[in-house]
């Protein structure tokens, strides 16, 4: 299984873009990439996922290197309830059914 | 978000207690999965319900013991636990299309049950 590498923590301003990156180098070619994210004890909420080109949503945007090796989460104009713990995950290709392996994320703190 | 509901929302128990923690989902999907996170640790995937078959067991002690009526439901039955056991019990679904092809669907996750084993 591909895995992947995200910074611990970091700040952003509120109403100020923010970008969280992901290192997934030993991704295969059929594996996904998805973004959850969880506000304190609360259950992890998807975001987006993207196999290879660049996704919006509502929500965010995600950009894929050309290489697929690495990611980043484009949070547009982060408010003070985009504080949560950040996921970055890439999906298991195999005939398992819908795993998903959490890591440790990247908790991100919006602030005033 | 209202499509996956777990009860009770906190539970606390003794070693000796047997209790059942209850997820119902509304999303009309047909997996469902049983999470657990304890303090500081990443989610741990425990069990997979797929089609009401059971399907994935990650090595989960037996006094977990998961059941699913339906597509709809799925209960984590709980037996002499011990205070490790204290965590946040996540139950989740999706619609997977089956055959085994690896499908691009989102997991839909409920609030949780915080549960405290004394």
């Amino acid at each position: 299984d591909a895995k992947t590498t995200q910074p611990p923590s970091m700040d952003c301003a509120e109403g100020r873009a923010a970008n969280l990156p992901c290192n997934h180098s030993t991704i295969s070619g059929n594996e996904y990439v998805y973004w959850y994210r969880q506000i304190h004890s609360q259950g992890p909420q998807y975001i987006i996922h993207g196999l290879k080109n660049n996704e919006t949503n509502e929500m965010a945007s995600l950009i894929i290197t050309e290489d697929r090796k690495s990611s980043t989460l484009i949070l547009p104009h982060a408010t003070l309830r985009d504080t949560a713990v950040y996921y970055c995950i890439v999906r298991v290709a195999s005939d398992s059914w819908g795993k998903l392996q959490f890591g440790a994320g990247t908790q991100v703190v919006v602030t005033p | 978000e209202t499509g996956v509901t777990q009860t009770p929302r906190h539970l606390v128990m003794g070693m000796t207690n047997k209790k059942s923690l209850k997820c119902e989902q509304h999303l009309g999907h047909n997996a469902m999965y049983w999470y657990k996170q304890s303090a500081k640790k990443p989610l741990e995937l425990m069990f997979v319900y797929n089609f009401k078959e059971q399907t994935e067991n990650n090595s989960v002690p037996s006094r977990f013991s998961p059941e699913c009526p339906n597509s709809s439901h799925l209960f984590l039955h709980l037996h002499t636990l011990q205070p490790e056991d204290s965590a946040l019990y996540l139950c989740a679904s999706s619609q997977d299309p089956g055959g085994g092809v690896v499908s691009t669907d989102t997991q839909y996750f409920g609030p949780g049950t915080r549960l405290t084993v004394l």
